[in-house]
């Protein structure tokens, strides 16, 4: 099946940091890709589409200054968290479908702690 | 808005014993609607799905129905094993968006 990897895994940073996260689709071309954010016991919450090669749509809500959506190419979508603060902490997920394909595929998540 | 709700967990089973976890769902227009499951330390892994009323999505002894009476998509496999312990996240697209939007998940837990 259709393989998505985010990098990295875990991370931890300072207050006032910016952390980049990366999605990509290893086997397949994503026109579309999205962003969850996962709080712990809770759901996950959509926060914006990337969509390659255009801005990317933003859920009502989501600060699009402080969530940085880069869809360079078909197979990568970056997610850069600005000034990170206490609160962004969160488990942040991405997923991507092939063209014209409604199943979409989930990468493994990245989880964020700032201090 | 669109929203998913979904038993709370843990559930906590014996192996072989029957499974239910109860998802309802609120949407405009005609939703597609989804499990997916999540083993430990590995992404969400899509379960089965159910694109229209009345139709039944089924994987790996898992089944679930779409009805729109009730506006409920309930999972349930009638003998469960240890190898099925996961969060299972119920979930929905709507008509030309898909995105998805997600219930807040159930822990099984399936003891020996």
């Amino acid at each position: 099946g259709a393989v998505v990897s985010q990098h990295p895994s875990r991370v931890i940073c300072k207050s006032g940091t910016s952390v980049k996260i990366e999605c990509r689709s290893l086997d397949f071309q994503a026109t579309t890709m999205f962003w969850y954010r996962q709080f712990p016991k809770q759901s996950l919450m959509l926060m914006a589409t990337s969509n390659e090669g255009s801005k990317a749509t933003y859920e009502q809500g989501v600060e699009k200054d402080k969530f940085l959506i880069n869809h360079a190419s078909l197979t990568l979508s970056t997610l850069t968290v600005t000034s990170a603060h206490p609160e962004d902490s969160s488990f942040y997920i991405c997923s991507a479908s092939p063209p014209g394909g409604e199943t979409q595929y989930f990468g493994p998540g990245t989880r964020l702690l700032v201090l | 808005g669109n929203s998913v709700t979904q038993m709370e967990g843990p559930v906590t089973l014996s192996e072989e014993a029957f499974l239910t976890i109860n998802c309802t769902y609120t949407a405009t227009g005609y939703p597609s609607l989804f499990w997916y499951v999540q083993y430990p330390g590995e992404g969400l892994q899509l379960l089965l799905k159910a694109t229209k009323a009345d139709d039944k999505g089924s994987n790996k002894g898992f089944e679930a129905t779409y009805r729109k009476e009730t506006t409920s998509f309930h999972l349930e496999k009638g003998s469960v094993q240890v190898s099925d312990s996961a969060v299972y996240f119920c979930a929905l697209s709507d008509t030309g968006r898909r995105a998805l939007t997600f219930g807040s998940g159930t822990r099984l837990q399936v003891q020996p």
